[in-house]
């Protein structure tokens, strides 16, 4: 079952722009991650924050976590075109031997 | 770098064969997952392995069995393929952690998309 719903399903911005994606989850978790997918090929992992942690940034990202509404965002800043992917949550509860629950997918196509 | 490496980035099968599609890991990991990706859908976790010869069904283990004899190869094999199996594949990796910290990521592989005729 996907735990995960990203809102929205798909985003398109210009270059300069920044684009913020939603997820949402279900149940409580240790940790939710974000990826990023490049058109046909594997996931790549981007940030991570801990059920403890209300926000984190790495470098253009900038993650928040509200765990009272079971939601969290990413926000990229300055996108660029190379920003072009497609963008997953994934949560991780306790005790599941390291499997993660993913959404559906947030397309953000950056348009130069 | 983790380097996770699938047998094939394309693959043709027809219907009623068996398919073997091989992942593995340089990285000394415990915990192997086995995705498949479908338009809309996300990924679905097929089956995962947390150690060798351990295995735990994920949420569609339907028409799918897996191996793993060595603690870097992790196969999927589709005992007789149909062609609601046709999809992406993906493979990935994790060290046993639990810390909540950057060990706590997936490392995919770059996928194997398959298609049953």
């Amino acid at each position: 079952s996907q735990q995960g719903e990203e809102d929205p399903q798909a985003l398109s911005i210009q270059e300069g722009e920044n684009a913020t994606m939603n997820c949402s989850y279900k149940t409580s978790i240790n940790n939710l991650q974000w990826y990023r997918q490049n058109s046909g090929r594997g996931l790549v992992h981007l940030i991570l924050i801990r059920s403890n942690e209300r926000e984190k940034h790495s470098g253009r990202l900038r993650v928040t976590l509200d765990t009272s509404k079971k939601s969290s965002s990413l926000l990229i800043t300055a996108s660029r075109a190379a920003d072009t992917a497609s963008y997953f949550c994934a949560s991780e509860r306790g005790s599941t031997l390291g499997r993660l629950y993913f959404g559906r997918g947030t397309q953000l196509t950056v348009w130069p | 770098d983790v380097k996770v490496t699938q047998s094939s980035r394309y693959l043709v099968k027809r219907t009623g064969e068996k398919v073997f599609l091989e992942c593995v890991q340089d990285m000394d990991h415990e915990n192997m997952f086995w995705y498949r990706q479908d338009p809309g859908l996300g990924l679905r976790l097929i089956y995962f392995s947390y150690d060798v010869k351990m295995k735990e069904k994920g949420d569609i283990p339907e028409g799918y069995s897996v191996s793993r004899e060595k603690k870097e190869r992790f196969s999927l094999i589709l005992e007789s393929a149909s062609t609601n199996q046709t999809s992406m594949y993906l493979c990935a990796s994790r060290p046993t952690s639990g810390s909540g910290g950057a060990t706590d990521t997936q490392y995919f592989g770059p996928g194997t998309r398959l298609t049953v005729l």
